[in-house]
């Protein structure tokens, strides 16, 4: 139990253009979900935090207008980025912590969402 | 900001105990965490413990924490090549986010 998918695993763009990126908790429902962003050899660092049904909220730095966070059910949760430029190229994961969970202490993670803009 | 520091390798041969550690910074930490990343995936929980307990044993892992020194290790026992991996320690007061280390790669050598 507690899987999260993402899709696409893959996804290869043209600067300019906007990439929607899925997160989605296949067998139960996630209250909280985080969308994260790792650089190579480099840590996760936490984008924004998503509840659904309201406004994420963004971490220090990370620009809303450019990371646009829908989290429209209790299952599924959108990143889109817009106007993707190559410094954007990353791997994008995603978290999701299950309904009546202390929200950061049990999150399951989703297998990442490489992006790569050209 | 509170700061998570790993060692980035870690070789050891198929068989042999690995020690992975870590030191964090953030004396109110409540939770501290063990992840697991193969390449091109997600992360994976091994473990976690509690900031009030000094050790933690589930099947070949073991934790250990120093919280007076703010360290913590993982030890993988009898290595094998499938835990090959980024280990990454991660920590939080219990409301906050997760704040993760950089990840240390762990090479196993048959």
């Amino acid at each position: 139990g507690a899987v999260v998918s993402q899709h696409p695993s893959r996804v290869i763009c043209k600067s300019g253009t906007s990439v929607k990126i899925e997160c989605r908790s296949l067998d139960f429902q996630a209250t909280t979900m985080f969308w994260y962003r790792q650089f190579p050899k480099q840590s996760l660092m936490l984008m924004a935090t998503s509840n659904e049904g309201s406004k994420a909220t963004y971490e220090q730095g990370v620009e809303k207008d450019k990371f646009l966070i829908n989290h429209a059910s209790l299952t599924l949760s959108t990143l889109t980025v817009t106007s993707a430029h190559p410094e954007d190229s990353s791997f994008y994961i995603c978290s999701a912590t299950p309904l009546f969970s202390d929200s950061y202490n049990e999150q399951f993670f989703g297998p990442g969402t490489r992006l790569t803009v050209l | 900001g509170e700061d998570v520091e790993q060692s980035l390798f870690l070789s050891v041969r198929e068989g042999d105990s690995s020690v992975i550690n870590c030191t964090y910074t953030d004396s109110s930490s409540t939770y501290l965490y063990w992840y697991k990343q193969e390449p091109g995936a997600g992360l994976q929980l091994l473990t976690y413990i509690f900031s009030n307990m000094d050790m933690k044993q589930d099947q070949r892992l073991t934790v250990l924490l120093n919280k007076k020194d703010k360290h913590l290790s993982l030890r993988i026992a009898d290595t094998q090549t499938g835990d090959s991996a980024i280990y990454f320690c991660a920590e939080s007061s219990g409301n906050t986010p997760l704040v993760f280390g950089k990840g240390t790669r762990l090479s196993v050598i048959a």
